[in-house]
């Protein structure tokens, strides 16, 4: 098994540009987060799903959408990137209550 | 104040040393998880815990719900334990993780 992977591990963008990071998990998890992670503090929860079909919004939600039309996969899109977002962005996968998964990470620069 | 604190925020120990890493929560929480990140960035969980003790290898992490505290304690320390050590609470409230900022741990040969 693979986990949870992420795609893709590191990004360059410029202001206004737009993305789609991809998380893909294959132990048929029901909840899937996504989080980032900046110097001097913790993992904050951007966005997450309870399952199939399902996003609700985390601790820092703005700026960003999210989609789970698959139960495998769950994207996260910057629509207009702003050097605030320079970030580690991890991806994790858990059944309910279950320890969490993580993604090895993508790093994103914005400039 | 963070909702979820560590101490001390980084470590150096020798090969060898016992080392304790604290974390102390100030919101209810069902379930503590404590998590490794090596260099590279990966994260992954060691233990979730919601009382007493559990205890993995050389790894054994301890929760006090009275007084929300938990510590994580590495016994003959290896450079290879050398990452960050996150711990995070799991709220009653929201049933999301509450992270603290991580333990930076070096062990010296």
């Amino acid at each position: 098994n693979a986990g949870v992977t992420q795609t893709p591990k590191f990004r360059v963008l410029k202001t206004g540009q737009s993305m789609t990071l991809l998380c893909a998990q294959d132990m048929n998890h029901e909840y899937m987060y996504w989080y980032r992670q900046d110097p001097g503090m913790g993992l904050r929860l951007i966005h997450y799903s309870v399952g199939e079909g399902t996003t609700a919004k985390g601790e820092v939600p703005d700026g960003y959408n999210v989609s789970r039309l698959k139960k495998q996969n769950f994207l996260l899109g910057l629509e207009s990137a702003a050097p605030s977002q320079t970030s580690v962005y991890f991806c994790a996968s858990s059944d309910v209550y279950n320890e969490q998964f993580f993604g090895p990470g993508t790093r994103l620069t914005v400039l | 104040k963070n909702e979820v604190e560590q101490s001390p925020q980084n470590l150096t120990a020798q090969e060898g040393e016992f080392i304790t890493i604290n974390c102390s929560y100030s919101v209810g929480i069902s379930a503590l998880h404590w998590l490794q990140q090596h260099p590279g960035g990966g994260i992954v969980s060691l233990f979730m815990l919601s009382s007493g003790k559990k205890k993995h290898g050389r790894l054994i992490a301890t929760i006090n719900i009275q007084e929300k505290h938990s510590s994580l304690h590495i016994t003959a320390s290896h450079p290879r334990d050398s990452a960050v050590y996150i711990c995070a609470g799991l709220s009653y409230n929201t049933d999301k993780l509450i992270f603290g900022t991580g333990t930076r741990l070096q062990v010296f040969p």
